[in-house]
C-alpha cells in the first residue's frame, strides 16, 4: 500500500542553520508530493508540491526534489527563521482517488 | 484562489450532545471534499471522503453513525459528530481538492475545527 515516512522530531536549529527534513514514501504508480505546513492551532497550508520524478518544488526558500529512484522527497531550506517554527508534513496523492496520505509530521522549532 | 473555510474553528459542547462543522469551498467547486482527524501530536487521519450528491465513502474503522457526513451542494460538506464525548475530543480539518488547467490538482484545507466535549 501507499505509504509515507517522515523523520522522527522535534528538530531543534539555531536562526540561519541548514535545514533538511527528511521524508520517504512507498507508493504504486505515480504519485504527487506535497510538503504541508501547520503553524500552532491551525490548519495545513500547502508550501510546496512536486507532481512527477526529478521535478523540483519551491517556495518561501524551501525546496524539494522528487526522487523516484530512492522514492524520496526531502525537504530543505538554506537558512531558517524562528518564524519557520512549525509543524511540517510530507504527504503523497493520488489523482486517482483524490486522497492524501500523510507522513506522521516533524515539529521545527528554531531559536533565535 | 481554491480557499476552504471552516466553521466553526474551536466549540466545546456536553457529552451526548451533537455538533456539526461547516466545510464551504469559496471561489470553486468542490465535488469531493475529505475530513481528516488530528490527534495531538499526531499526524492527520483520513476519516472519509465526502462526494457531492452521494453517500460518503468512510475509511476503515470510522463509524458511520457517529460521524455523519453529508455534501449536499458543490460547495458545503459537513461532518456532524453525534452523542459527542470526551475522547471524541480532537481537531478536524476538511479540504477540498480542485482541478486547475494550469496547475494539474491540488488541495487546499479548512482552517480546523477543535472540538472539546466536557
Amino acid at each position: 500500500g501507499n505509504s509515507v515516512t517522515q523523520m522522527e522530531g522535534p528538530v531543534t536549529l539555531s536562526e540561519e542553520a541548514f535545514l533538511t527534513i527528511n521524508c520517504t514514501y512507498t507508493a504504486t504508480g505515480y504519485p504527487s508530493l506535497f510538503w504541508y505546513v501547520q503553524y500552532p492551532g491551525e490548519g495545513l497550508q500547502l508550501l510546496l508540491k512536486a507532481t512527477k520524478a526529478d521535478d523540483k518544488g519551491s517556495n518561501k526558500g524551501f525546496e524539494a526534489t522528487y526522487r523516484k529512484e530512492t522514492t524520496s522527497f526531502h525537504l530543505e531550506k538554506g537558512s531558517v527563521q524562528v518564524s519557520d517554527s512549525a509543524v511540517y508534513f510530507c504527504a503523497l496523492g493520488k489523482s486517482n482517488t483524490g486522497k492524501l496520505i500523510f507522513g506522521q509530521g516533524t515539529t521545527l522549532q528554531v531559536k533565535p | 484562489g481554491a480557499v476552504v473555510s471552516q466553521h466553526p474553528s474551536r466549540v466545546i459542547c456536553k457529552s451526548g450532545t451533537s455538533v456539526k462543522i461547516e466545510c464551504r469551498s469559496l471561489d470553486f467547486q468542490a465535488t469531493t471534499m475529505f475530513w481528516y482527524r488530528q490527534f495531538p501530536k499526531k499526524s492527520l487521519m483520513l476519516m472519509a471522503t465526502s462526494n457531492e450528491g452521494s453517500k460518503a465513502t468512510y475509511e476503515q474503522g470510522v463509524e458511520k453513525d457517529k460521524f455523519l457526513i453529508n455534501h449536499a451542494s458543490l460547495t458545503l460538506s459537513t461532518l456532524t459528530v453525534t452523542s459527542a464525548h470526551p475522547e471524541d475530543s480532537s481537531f478536524y480539518i476538511c479540504s477540498a481538492n480542485w482541478l486547475g488547467s494550469a496547475l494539474g490538482y491540488g488541495y487546499t484545507f479548512g482552517s480546523g475545527t477543535r472540538l472539546t466535549v466536557v
